[in-house]
């Protein structure tokens, strides 16, 4: 099993529409947690970063953590032609060395 | 501009032949990783370094190599390349943030036959 699951996808959405993408985690160690948004044939870049549990809201983009489920989820609002890339969720237990763990990405096509 | 540079950004090889990718920073970041991304995986790490002649292992360490002479270059070096090698391989490196975010290149884009 791996330490991070994500489903792949694809998802397609019409433009406007709410975008839900997940994650799920078996290291109960894990306490920072990371969404990256990758453009085709880019390399990823950071989009959300929360520690810990909560929620935390940047523009349209909303990142939620429930640790006692070890569930994560990223959610556009109002998705536009440009959110159309990959999304990856990342995690890590220690600052320290940072050895991120990914899942293996959800490709999202917002549909104009 | 993440400030890190990656080459060869396309390579094409042959089994058996020794290969090496490089991985250049701009600033002065002390923490670089390599990973490689696949279908279905997403990206794993492959080793990482904490400061010039400072490396560890990631979880797909096997058959790669890694050196640090200087703080801005780290080099990944597969010793005799196998086709199961053929991937995408990203540097990243970490910025020195709260948030500990990591900047990747554009990647290198191997194919070994």
């Amino acid at each position: 099993q791996k330490e991070v699951e994500q489903d792949p996808g694809p998802l397609s959405v019409p433009e406007g529409a709410i975008v839900s993408l997940n994650c799920t985690y078996s290291n109960s160690a894990f306490q920072y947690f990371m969404w990256y948004r990758q453009y085709s044939r880019k390399g990823p870049e950071l989009l959300m970063y929360t520690y810990s549990s909560g929620n935390k809201e940047d523009g349209r983009f909303t990142a939620q953590v429930d640790k006692s489920s070890k569930y994560i989820s990223l959610f556009i609002r109002d998705s536009q032609p440009s959110d159309s890339a990959t999304y990856l969720c990342a995690m890590a237990a220690r600052f320290n060395d940072y050895k991120l763990s990914f899942g293996a990405g959800t490709t999202v096509t917002v549909r104009a | 501009d993440a400030g890190i540079t990656q080459s060869p950004r396309h390579k094409v090889t042959e089994t058996g032949t020794p290969v090496t990718l490089r991985c250049h920073q701009t600033e002065n970041h002390r923490y670089m990783y390599w990973y490689r991304q696949d279908p279905g995986h997403g990206l794993r790490l492959i080793h990482y370094s904490y400061g010039v002649k400072d490396t560890d292992k990631g979880e797909v360490s096997d058959g790669y190599s890694v050196s640090r002479s200087k703080t801005e270059d780290f080099l990944l070096t597969l010793e005799s390349a196998t086709s199961s090698q053929t991937s995408v391989y990203f540097c990243a490196k970490r910025a020195d943030s709260n948030t500990g975010e990591l900047f990747f290149g554009e990647g290198s884009r191997l194919t070994v036959l």
